[in-house]
């Protein structure tokens, strides 16, 4: 089935540890996401991509980066983990950034530090 | 920069009831708006898009939205609420940057 697959799908983490949230998508598209969600806060944007080797910053990107060597993946690490990190993770795609073409959401990955 | 308020944190309606929430922008362009919904532990889901043309749209599952410019707003309705429809959802704007950015949400209760 097409879509977006996010792993792991929730992890506890202790402060100071290093951790990667893997995205996938297998519908080729050229820009992906990385969000976070908090009560009260909707989703803000972390990091982008709007093709393969290219990335930028969002919103809140400090404490996290990203890659894109490739079409179909984008993880996104957190060096040193802070509590502060803890919240639910979403990557989404989209076709070509330009248009109208809406963005794609995965199922999320609920991250907590401790 | 642009940004999205929703005013409704927490909306409660009774089943069969008609729903609109509420959705205003600020851009200074012409905005690509979104409308998603997020059931309890899943991921977001699009509901309906406006980028141009008629200003009414048709979504899924049966929900509508206007496009007003001279309020900028955006609100989503549907006239007959089911149980189903208890979520949460968000109103997005997207810029000539092509990012989203996110209203803070309203999430929908339904009571039989």
């Amino acid at each position: 089935i097409a879509g977006i697959t996010q792993a792991p799908t929730s992890q506890i983490l202790a402060a100071g540890r290093r951790m990667t949230l893997r995205c996938t998508q297998d519908m080729r598209h050229n820009a992906m996401y990385w969000y976070r969600q908090d009560l009260g806060l909707g989703l803000r944007l972390i990091h982008y991509s709007n093709t393969a080797g290219t990335t930028g910053k969002g919103e809140v990107p400090d404490g996290y980066s990203v890659s894109r060597a490739n079409t179909d993946d984008f993880p996104l690490t957190l060096a040193s983990a802070v509590p502060s990190q803890t919240s639910v993770y979403f990557c989404a795609s989209s076709r070509p950034p330009q248009g109208s073409y809406e963005q794609y959401f995965g199922p999320g990955t609920r991250l907590t530090v401790t | 920069a642009q940004s999205v308020t929703q005013p409704d944190i927490h909306i409660t309606v009774s089943e069969g009831a008609s729903l609109e929430l509420r959705c205003n922008y600020s851009y200074g362009a012409t905005p690509y708006l979104f409308w998603y919904v997020q059931s309890p532990g899943q991921g977001l889901q699009l509901l309906l898009k406006y980028f141009s043309g008629d200003t009414l749209v048709q979504g899924i599952k049966g929900f509508e939205a206007e496009f007003k410019r001279s309020q900028s707003s955006f609100n989503l309705r549907k006239p007959s609420v089911h149980w189903s429809d208890a979520a949460e959802y968000f109103c997005a704007v997207r810029s000539n940057d092509y990012k989203l950015s996110f209203g803070a949400g309203t999430t929908v209760t339904v009571r039989a």
